[in-house]
């Protein structure tokens, strides 16, 4: 069974600064099938990214997804303050797994 | 534009059942399959179940198996979830969610607002 880990578990930065989030999984994920969430607080998920770097409709460009095989990463070029939140990676498929989840928090 | 209003949530004792309902608008509800994900309280995020854009599949986590039906209604454009001998470890908000093609694809491109199940005595 697939395991996905995502570092740091905090990311304390400062608006306007470049945030890196990772992803890990414990297996190959096939067939690029990996998507990134945004949660706010007191919010639902918020799809950014699927297929690794295939940003989802009406997602800024400042959000950025790359990768291979095991290791994803989440690239925030410019951080807005709506962007601090939880963000989590996903394996998706049949049975969908999410990461443990990166909070991005004002520094 | 696409709006999923969950509802049916509630406090409910372990071992009993509860039934969430899901409606959707703002899409052609029979051409994409649909989903429900949970969220413990200051938790992460975890796939429930997953159905087909027609209801002919249906797949779930092992979590649920066996104690959860998903189901559909397309003429009501309403996602249902039938939750049986539910545990504490059931207590979550549950979001319903669609997905990004007609089959279970696990790509969630549209969330609702969630509706909290509180399993308590």
């Amino acid at each position: 069974e697939i395991v996905l880990t995502q570092s740091p578990g905090t990311l304390s930065l400062s608006p306007g600064e470049r945030a890196t989030l990772s992803c890990r999984a414990s297996q190959n994920v096939s067939s690029r099938s990996l998507a990134w969430y945004q949660q706010r607080p007191g919010q639902a998920p918020r799809l950014l990214i699927y297929g690794v770097s295939t940003r989802a409709t009406g997602i800024p460009d400042r959000f950025s997804g790359s990768g291979s095989g095991t290791d994803f990463t989440l690239t925030i070029s410019r951080l807005g303050p709506e962007d601090f939140a939880m963000y989590y990676c996903q394996q998706y498929g049949r049975s969908p797994l999410f990461g443990p989840g990166t909070k991005v928090d004002i520094k | 534009q696409v709006q999923l209003v969950e509802y049916g949530g509630g406090v409910v004792q372990p071992g009993r059942s509860l039934r969430l309902s899901c409606a959707a608008s703002g899409f052609t509800f029979s051409t994409y399959a649909m989903h429900w994900v949970r969220q413990a309280p200051g938790k992460g995020l975890e796939w429930v179940a997953g159905i087909s854009h027609d209801g002919s599949d249906k797949y779930y986590a092992d979590s649920v198996k066996g104690r959860f039906t998903l189901s559909r209604d397309i003429p009501k454009n309403t996602l249902y979830l039938q939750m049986k001998s539910l545990r504490a470890e059931d207590t979550a908000v549950y979001y319903c969610a669609r997905d990004i093609v007609t089959v279970t694809s696990g790509v969630f491109d549209h969330w609702g607002q969630g509706t909290l199940v509180t399993v308590s005595s």
